[in-house]
């Protein structure tokens, strides 16, 4: 299994542009989730997905968007870029039993110039 | 919503000794504290969790503690090693993982 999948590894937007970060897991988990890290900082939760179809947002989901149309994908949509969203980008999945470890990508850097 | 707090911020230790990280929690709902490992440049990796039904949990020389009374966990890391460097962030939910609050992270520098 390759598990947690993230595209691109990097990237560096101009203010206003917009770009979609690509999630993908292969293990069969009902559960996805976008995280952002900004330095020195923990995760915080951008948006969550319980299954195709049905997305909500976490804890900070202002400037982004999601779907799920497949239980493998589930991509993050910027759609005005700002400086603020400069940070690190983490995709992670588990099952749907309570309480499941979390399973992480490799992460997209992104840097809004 | 759950705060997590986690301290210290840094800690640097010598290699062959003990380092222990703490975190509070505010939601005494809560019931489920992974603490996940992060090199520099990597994924968050899980190294050991513990749910509100037990008070410790071991895998070998990594430990964590519970208490739900005064809602604080901790790590521990016995016989530090070099490789044992890093980020290690603390976490807290309840019910399921859509409100998972992280800490604020502890850079663990182990030095030979």
């Amino acid at each position: 299994n390759a598990g947690v999948t993230q595209t691109p590894k990097f990237r560096i937007l101009k203010i206003g542009q917009s770009m979609t970060l690509q999630c993908a897991q292969d293990m069969n988990h009902n559960y996805m989730y976008w995280y952002r890290q900004d330095p020195g900082m923990g995760l915080k939760l951008i948006y969550y997905s319980v299954g195709a179809g049905i997305t909500d947002k976490g804890e900070v989901p202002n400037g982004y968007n999601v779907s799920r149309s497949t239980t493998e994908d589930f991509p993050l949509r910027l759609e005005l870029a700002a400086p603020s969203q400069t940070s690190v980008y983490f995709c992670a999945s588990s099952y749907l039993q309570e309480n499941q470890p979390q399973h992480f990508g490799d992460g997209t850097r992104l840097s809004i110039l | 919503g759950e705060n997590v707090e986690q301290h210290p911020s840094t800690l640097s230790v010598q290699e062959g000794d003990s380092a222990v990280i703490k975190c509070t929690y505010s939601d005494s709902a809560s019931n489920y504290f992974p603490w996940y490992k992060q090199e520099l440049g990597k994924r968050p990796q899980l190294i050991i969790d513990i749910r509100s039904n037990v008070g410790e949990k071991k895998d070998q020389r990594i430990a964590v503690t519970l208490n739900k009374t005064a809602k604080h966990f901790s790590l521990h890391i016995t016989e530090t090693q070099p490789e044992d460097s890093a980020v290690y962030f603390c976490a807290a939910s309840k019910y399921n993982n859509n409100d998972m609050r992280f800490g604020a992270g502890t850079r663990l520098t182990v030095k030979p």
